[in-house]
């Protein structure tokens, strides 16, 4: 049973670029979570996807954005790059639902010049 | 959101048991307790969750005071690979987020 899968594994970039990261989910996982983890941080929330729309976002400007297809496989997409942009980011599935845990990917490493 | 208390930093010794408090004073009643690690250069990885009572699994055991204003997670015995940041987050109603906060580190010793 495959986990969460993520691609590319690293990714560098310069100021201004767009990037596109991907993320396919565990099996029978129909959610996905996109978290931003910046060196010695903790993970910052970025916007959860369910039934192809997004169900909550947390506090990222609209350079963020992303999208689920129908195999509940999901994208995330950053526009105009800064460095600050620099950072881990990680893919988590789950089922709905408060109680569930969330099963994350190993992420990608994104790298802004 | 409510948030949690966790001490930045402990320390073990190799096959010991290790107690990680978290104290929660603002949970509802409806918020579920989570755990969450992660190993140096991975991706978090879940340990536990409880409601109200206390809960084991293969990984560890959660104790959840009568309260619910704080929490304990027990790793019974710990090995070089339970050393990680440990999270204790709060999870509930319609917020279906993972809010992290700065963890503990745990260090084992062997």
């Amino acid at each position: 049973d495959a986990g969460v899968t993520q691609s590319p594994t690293h990714l560098i970039k310069t100021r201004g670029q767009q990037v596109t990261l991907r993320c396919s989910p565990k099996s029978g996982h129909d959610t996905v979570s996109w978290y931003q983890q910046a060196l010695g941080q903790g993970p910052q929330f970025i916007f959860q996807y369910y039934e192809e729309e997004e169900r909550q976002r947390g506090n990222f400007p609209d350079r963020f954005s992303g999208h689920q297809f129908p195999n509940y496989s999901s994208e995330l997409n950053v526009n105009a790059l800064l460095l600050g942009d620099s950072a881990l980011y990680l893919c988590a599935s789950s089922f709905p639902g408060t109680g569930n845990e969330q099963f994350f990917g190993p992420g990608t490493r994104l790298t802004v010049l | 959101d409510a948030k949690t208390t966790q001490p930045n930093s402990m320390e073990s010794n190799e096959e010991e048991p290790v107690h990680l408090p978290c104290n929660h004073s603002t949970i509802s009643g409806t918020d579920y307790i989570h755990w969450y690690r992660q190993l140096p250069s991975q991706g978090p990885e879940y340990v536990i969750h409880g409601l109200t009572s206390n809960v084991n699994n293969r990984m560890a055991s959660l104790a959840i005071a009568e309260d619910r204003k704080s929490s304990t997670l027990i790793l019974h015995r710990a090995t070089l690979r339970d050393a990680a940041v440990y999270y204790c987050i709060l999870v509930g109603g319609s917020n279906y987020k993972l809010t992290f906060g700065k963890g503990t580190l745990l260090t084992v010793n062997p």
